[in-house]
């Protein structure tokens, strides 16, 4: 099957640091998705990109599908604590009936 | 409550029971999800529902059944529970379709002993 790419697997920042995630594939996708998971809970969704190209912004964070469908990317300005959590990236591959494909996931760690 | 809810949120069975996750979503959402996730894999999807009564494998069936007979409910049975189910399960739904953003409950860890 399509696999989707997150590497590393942990990043450790700077509080007020910028954080840039990138999910990246040998297939394309139709829809790239960013998630966010806190301990304990399920996933939430961040960001949801529906066309090659295109960049979506919701406060501090900024994400973009890649031009060549391959790809994406999301950043996280000025980080703060509760930033803290595990991101995924999530797509889904070409087919009207194709599920989401899920990466396995950035842990990220925000110094104080 | 509005939203998706799962329950029992802990759940700890012996090798060989029969144990069944419930997953209550309130918006009339068409399409439910079964997940688990397990580290080094991520979320694998284990069954999903277009409406009521249609329901569909996803990529680890096996050991599972579902069934749908309420569009806001969607419970996940494991059959004869065993050690490598041990793991947090993930309900979900989605309004658009399977293509679109999903939303997640808080998920249930399931233990088996």
């Amino acid at each position: 099957g399509q696999q989707l790419n997150q590497s590393p697997q942990s990043m450790f920042i700077q509080e007020g640091e910028d954080v840039s995630m990138n999910c990246t594939s040998s297939s394309i996708f139709n829809t790239w998705l960013w998630y966010k998971q806190d301990p304990g809970e399920g996933p939430v969704l961040l960001i949801a990109l529906y066309k090659a190209g295109e960049l979506t912004s919701n406060g501090r964070l900024t994400a973009q599908f890649g031009i060549t469908r391959k790809d994406s990317f999301l950043n996280i300005s000025a980080s703060i604590p509760s930033d803290v959590g595990i991101y995924f990236c999530a797509g889904q591959p070409p087919g009207a009936n194709s599920k989401l494909t899920f990466g396995k996931g950035i842990t990220l760690s925000v110094r104080p | 409550d509005a939203g998706i809810t799962q329950s029992p949120r802990y759940k700890i069975t012996e090798t060989g029971r029969q144990v069944t996750l419930m997953c209550h979503q309130t918006w009339s959402h068409s399409y439910m999800f079964w997940y688990r996730q397990d580290l080094g894999h991520g979320l694998r999807l284990i069954y999903y529902s277009a409406a009521a009564d249609i329901t569909d494998k996803g990529e680890v069936p096996d050991g599972y059944v579902v069934s749908r007979s309420k569009t806001e409910n969607f419970p996940l049975t494991l059959e004869s529970a065993t050690r490598s189910q041990t793991s947090v399960y993930f309900c979900a739904s989605s309004e658009f379709g399977v293509g679109y953003g999903y939303t997640f409950g808080s998920g249930t860890r399931l233990t088996v002993v």
